[in-house]
């Protein structure tokens, strides 16, 4: 199975702030990335695919890059709604696996 | 706008059958691959597996011995069976579409596991 790493796994920032963060994966999935956002008790939301594919209806603030191993997702603007949880995804073979999550809260 | 709703008992004893039902409303079952997620609380996600309307479904290794998933176009939903569950297994159980990427999601089910 491939496993995913995420770091950090939380991060405190500010409204306005930019906010990256870094997806490993344990080998080469290409392009086969996906981003998720939970907010407590939420199901988690579905952001970006194939690594740098935005969603219908995700704002542009939102951003990912990186193929092979390493991604990044960068929130440009920090609002005060994406204060949440993200989660990494690969989709390069079975079984489909998640990163550990990233805590984005509030300094 | 398409959209999931789990259902099922929200508790389940030890070595018994977790059984838990998706219904989709706004899109047709046979048009995507169907997947079932887990997440005890506080805790990460996890594909458990997911289905196709041809039949054809794929389970996570961690749990093939134990799952199963069907799925009845008729009712345009899809079901989850997890046998001899173990306190391991209490977790909120998330139905979504998809194949590659999971969206929508449904807003999931807490299943605990406990005598």
């Amino acid at each position: 199975d491939i496993q995913m790493t995420q770091s950090p796994s939380s991060v405190s920032a500010s409204v306005g702030d930019r906010v990256t963060i870094t997806c490993r994966a344990s080998q080469d999935i290409s392009y086969w990335l996906a981003w998720y956002q939970q907010k407590p008790g939420k199901a988690p939301k579905l952001l970006i695919y194939t690594a740098s594919t935005l969603e219908s209806g995700v704002p542009s603030r939102f951003s990912g890059s990186g193929s092979g191993t390493d991604f990044t997702l960068t929130i440009s603007s920090l609002h005060s709604e994406d204060f949440a949880t993200y989660y990494c995804q690969h989709a390069d073979s079975l079984p489909r696996g998640f990163g550990p999550g990233t805590k984005v809260d509030v300094k | 706008q398409v959209q999931l709703q789990e259902s099922g008992p929200g508790l389940v004893k030890p070595s018994e059958t977790l059984s838990l039902t998706c219904i989709v409303s706004g899109d047709f079952i046979t048009n995507y691959y169907w997947n079932w997620i887990r997440q005890p609380p506080g805790k990460g996600l996890e594909w458990i597996g997911h289905i196709y309307h041809n039949g054809n479904s794929d389970y996570n290794p961690s749990l093939k011995s134990r799952v199963s998933i069907s799925m009845d176009t008729s009712k345009n939903q899809f079901s989850l069976r997890l046998r001899s569950v173990t306190v391991a297994d209490t977790a909120v159980y998330y139905c979504a579409r998809g194949y590659s990427q999971f969206g929508p999601w449904g807003q999931g089910t807490l299943v605990t596991v406990s005598s």
